[in-house]
């Protein structure tokens, strides 16, 4: 069973903190690992799609890192602002053409 | 809008009745799949279509089918369902399936069955 966990569940920050967080999954037959923001009342976007050990991704003030080998990516948010309050996701697929599960998010909340 | 249109966005239904979920994509996209989201669990991939063609089944219960009758279309009939069925259902489309390209999703159907 492959299992891709999250944390912390949740988050509070003030405006102007940079904060960031963790997904974990299995790290043997990694193919890709996807982030993705979730507002409420709104659709999953996609933030980033990442394939090689090591890779970094940025866009705008959110960045992400990626290890393969120990299996886990952190998200980072630099200064963040109360329109980056959602929940973040990230999704691990094992194989090309394989399936892509979810973990159960970071929930983000920042006060203005 | 995101390019992948979900109608309709909330439905109430008895466990007796037969609704649809209808989804639209026009990206260009040949991959569309139905995705399921319980209270307080992870997004569960329900089903995959590639090509029109379903190449995943992930052990659903037959109260749901699903049709894809084009590359721009997936429905998902519902029929005798019940109480623990009611979540918030997405679809999502992508290039291709399988390959390390971004999902684009839907705003979701949230469906309460009574």
């Amino acid at each position: 069973i492959l299992n891709v966990e999250q944390s912390p569940q949740s988050l509070h920050v003030q405006e102007g903190d940079s904060t960031n967080f963790t997904c974990s999954f299995p790290s043997s037959n990694f193919y890709a690992l996807h982030w993705y923001r979730w507002e409420t009342a709104k659709s999953p976007e996609a933030l980033f799609v990442m394939t090689l050990n090591g890779d970094e991704k940025k866009k705008g003030r959110i960045s992400a890192t990626l290890n393969t080998k120990e299996g886990y990516s952190y998200l980072y948010i630099k200064g963040s602002q109360p329109e980056d309050s959602a929940t973040y996701l990230c999704a691990f697929m094992a194989n090309q053409g394989g399936k892509l599960i979810f973990g159960q998010g970071t929930e983000l909340s920042v006060k203005p | 809008e995101t390019g992948v249109t979900q109608t309709p966005r909330h439905l109430v239904m008895g466990m007796t009745n037969k609704k649809s979920l209808k989804c639209e994509q026009h990206l260009g996209h040949n991959a569309m799949y139905w995705y399921k989201q319980s209270a307080k669990k992870p997004l569960e991939l329900m089903f995959v279509y590639s090509l029109e063609e379903r190449v995943e089944n992930n052990s659903v219960p037959s109260r749901f089918s699903p049709e894809c009758p084009n590359s721009s279309h997936l429905f998902l009939h519902l029929h005798t369902l019940q109480p623990e069925d009611s979540a918030l259902y997405l679809c999502a489309s992508s290039q291709e399936t399988g390959r390390n390209y971004g999902y684009t999703f839907g705003s979701g159907t949230r469906l309460t069955v009574v």
